[in-house]
């Protein structure tokens, strides 16, 4: 089993709708965790860090689980902007672990 | 503008050859990071250094080595005996280790 795993994708969803995906994790022993987002063929940027409460930051917003072992990324209002893929990361002390991604495409 | 630097964009290599990524930061972070990226595959660590001239392998080293005598700079050789080269390389950095990281914006390497 992979530590960190993410449904590939693609979602297609249409401009203006609302989408949510879920990463779960392996290590009951990681202790913080991140969104970034990679567009293609460019580096991955960091999109938020998941806090334990949940945390928003504009139309997206960030859930952790601890006890399901999964986060969860939403996204309200969907842009044609927001087409890229999203990666999940989940940290051991030092040790960062990157899932593969979920690819999501807004149609218009 | 503070940021990472990774260059050369694109590089190719000969059979046998040794090639070196350069990776450069302005952001005053003490850690940084090399992955590589196959397609289909999440970012896997090469190498990771804490601080000036101290670094450790992560999960895939073999094959590959680095330095790191100045804080700036965390300079990748790919070696002969790394089988399968052919990735995206991404460099990154962090304030502290495992923080979230800033990525330069990779060296994609191929085989002549």
């Amino acid at each position: 089993r992979k530590e960190v795993e993410q449904d590939p994708g693609p979602f297609n969803v249409p401009e203006g709708a609302t989408v949510a995906f879920n990463c779960t994790y392996s290590n009951s022993a990681s202790q913080s965790f991140f969104w970034y987002r990679q567009d293609c063929r460019k580096e991955p940027k960091l999109l938020m860090s998941v806090y334990s409460s949940g945390n928003e930051d504009g139309r997206f917003t960030a859930q952790l689980n601890r006890a399901s072992q999964y986060i969860s990324l939403l996204i309200r209002d969907s842009k044609l902007s927001d087409s890229a893929t999203y990666l999940c990361v989940a940290r051991d002390n030092e040790k960062l672990t990157f899932g593969t991604g979920t690819r999501l495409t807004i149609i218009p | 503008d503070g940021g990472i630097t990774q260059s050369p964009k694109y590089l190719f290599r000969k059979e046998g050859q040794n090639v070196t990524l350069s990776c450069e930061q302005n952001l005053n972070h003490d850690a940084m990071y090399w992955y590589r990226q196959d397609p289909g595959q999440g970012l896997r660590l090469i190498y990771y250094s804490q601080i000036v001239n101290d670094f450790q392998k992560g999960d895939i080293a073999e094959g590959y080595s680095v330095s790191r005598e100045k804080k700036e700079s965390f300079p990748l050789t790919v070696t002969s005996a790394q089988k399968n080269p052919t990735a995206f390389y991404l460099c990154a950095s962090s304030d502290r280790v495992a923080q979230p990281q800033h990525f330069g914006d990779g060296t994609r390497l191929s085989i002549l």
